[in-house]
């Protein structure tokens, strides 16, 4: 199974700052087809899981542009530009190239 | 507006059986490949299982490969997990959602406790 490690697992940040969090795969993620599925998740307090962030870098419907995904191969980040309350929770990336599907382990951000 | 409501979560006695549903609408069902997903209390998510479009192809986690059944009625637009043999490390809050993530359900609390 393809292993995804996301760093940090505890995000604090001061309101108005930037945020980053990578996720690195065990295994490159480009599918034979020639598409990378990483995606990227938010799961606020009481929440089901919501995307933001699909085929690496394109933001869901709705989503601020505040988020961004890059990477490529086995080396991911999602940014957010300017932390805001309501982006507390926990983020996860998940890739969809390789079965079975696999999620990391989960990063925590919190205001500090 | 797309909706997914999944339901039958309960308590249940290990080794006892407990099949979810979900309900979809709001999207194209029926040319949508569906997954159930679960969350352990206070853990990460887990994909459990997928199915595709006609329901031909079914996909699980080793964890859980001959103990959970996934299916799909396509003229109901539902989905179905079918679980058996079940153990206290399947308990979980089980969410439905499309296959790549893009919608998820409400979810249904799996407690497997005597």
């Amino acid at each position: 199974d393809v292993v995804m490690t996301q760093s940090p697992l505890s995000l604090p940040v001061t309101l108005g700052q930037p945020a980053s969090i990578s996720c690195r795969s065990s295994q490159s993620l480009v599918h034979s087809d020639g598409n990378t599925y990483l995606n990227w998740f938010q799961q606020r307090p009481g929440q089901s899981p919501r995307r933001l962030i699909y085929m690496v870098s394109n933001r869901d419907s709705g989503v601020p542009d505040r988020f961004s995904g890059s990477g490529s191969g086995t080396d991911f980040t999602l940014r957010i530009s300017r932390v805001e309350a309501d982006d507390v929770g926990v983020y996860y990336c998940m890739q969809g190239s390789h079965w079975p599907i696999t999620f990391g382990q989960g990063t925590r951000l919190e205001i500090k | 507006e797309v909706q997914l409501v999944a339901s039958g979560g309960g308590l249940v006695q290990p080794g006892g059986s407990l099949k979810l549903s979900c309900a979809a609408s709001g999207f194209t069902f029926s040319t949508s490949w569906m997954s159930w997903v679960r969350q352990a209390p206070g853990k990460g998510v887990e994909w459990v299982a997928n199915i595709n479009q006609d329901g031909s192809g079914e996909y699980y986690v080793d964890s859980v490969k001959d103990r959970f059944t996934i299916s799909r009625d396509n003229a109901k637009n539902s989905l179905y997990l079918q679980m058996s043999s079940l153990r206290a490390e399947d308990t979980a809050v089980y969410y439905c959602a499309t296959a790549m993530g893009g919608y998820w359900g409400q979810g249904t609390l799996v407690t497997v406790s005597s």
